[in-house]
């Protein structure tokens, strides 16, 4: 299985401030079709998970475009170039490449 | 509108079974593979199970293979997970999401809460 890990696990940030998460898979997640299976979610309190970014830089239908996605191989990252309040929730990698489909264990971002 | 609606969770004891359900709309069920995913309670994401958009084919998670059953209705746009033997590890929320086609979960339900206890 894929093993997925996420840093840190806890981000307190400040509103109008850029924000990075990492994720490392124990595999490589670019697939011969040149794209990585590399996804993020983001589960805010109370809510069920939604997708933000997949293939590793393509953001979702309607997702703000102060958050990125890069990376490829076995490190990405998420930026989110100015953080809102409405951004506190907990994020979520996940590789798409291969069953079972893993999940990192998530980063809570909260507002300092 | 698209969205995903779970149902049948509840609280049952160890051993015991439970069938979920998804009822999907507001796009073309039939075409998309569909998963569930569990979340236990203060934990994180875990995928349990995918069915492809025909059914004809099914993997799961080893912690659920041989117990748990994955199928759907084409034409009642349904998914279900049959969930035998039940065990208090299986405690969770369980969402559906529908397959993006590209390896991530671009749709989820709301979720339903199964609770194993004694």
């Amino acid at each position: 299985d894929i093993v997925m890990t996420q840093s840190p696990l806890s981000l307190p940030v400040t509103p109008g401030e850029p924000a990075s998460i990492s994720c490392r898979s124990s595999q490589s997640l670019l697939h011969s079709n040149g794209y990585n299976y590399l996804n993020w979610y983001v589960q805010k309190p109370g809510q069920s998970p939604q997708l933000l970014i997949y293939l590793g830089s393509s953001r979702a239908s309607g997702v703000p475009d102060r958050f990125s996605g890069s990376g490829s191989g076995t490190e990405f990252t998420l930026k989110i170039s100015r953080v809102e309040a409405e951004d506190v929730g907990d994020y979520y990698c996940m590789q798409g490449l291969q069953t079972p489909f893993t999940f990192g264990p998530g980063t809570k971002v909260l507002i300092k | 509108q698209v969205q995903l609606v779970e149902s049948g969770g509840g609280v049952v004891q160890p051993g015991r079974s439970l069938r979920l359900s998804c009822a999907a709309s507001g796009f073309i069920f039939s075409t998309y593979g569909m998963h569930w995913v569990r979340q236990a309670p203060g934990k994180g994401l875990e995928w349990v199970t995918i069915i492809w958009y025909d059914g004809s084919n099914k993997y799961y998670a080893d912690s659920v293979k041989g117990r748990f059953t994955i199928s759907r209705d084409n034409s009642k746009n349904t998914l279900y997970l049959q969930m035998n033997s039940l065990r208090v590890e299986d405690t969770a929320v369980y969402y559906c999401a529908k397959d993006g086609g590209n390896g991530s979960f671009d749709l989820w339900g709301q979720g339903t809460m199964v609770a194993v206890s004694s």
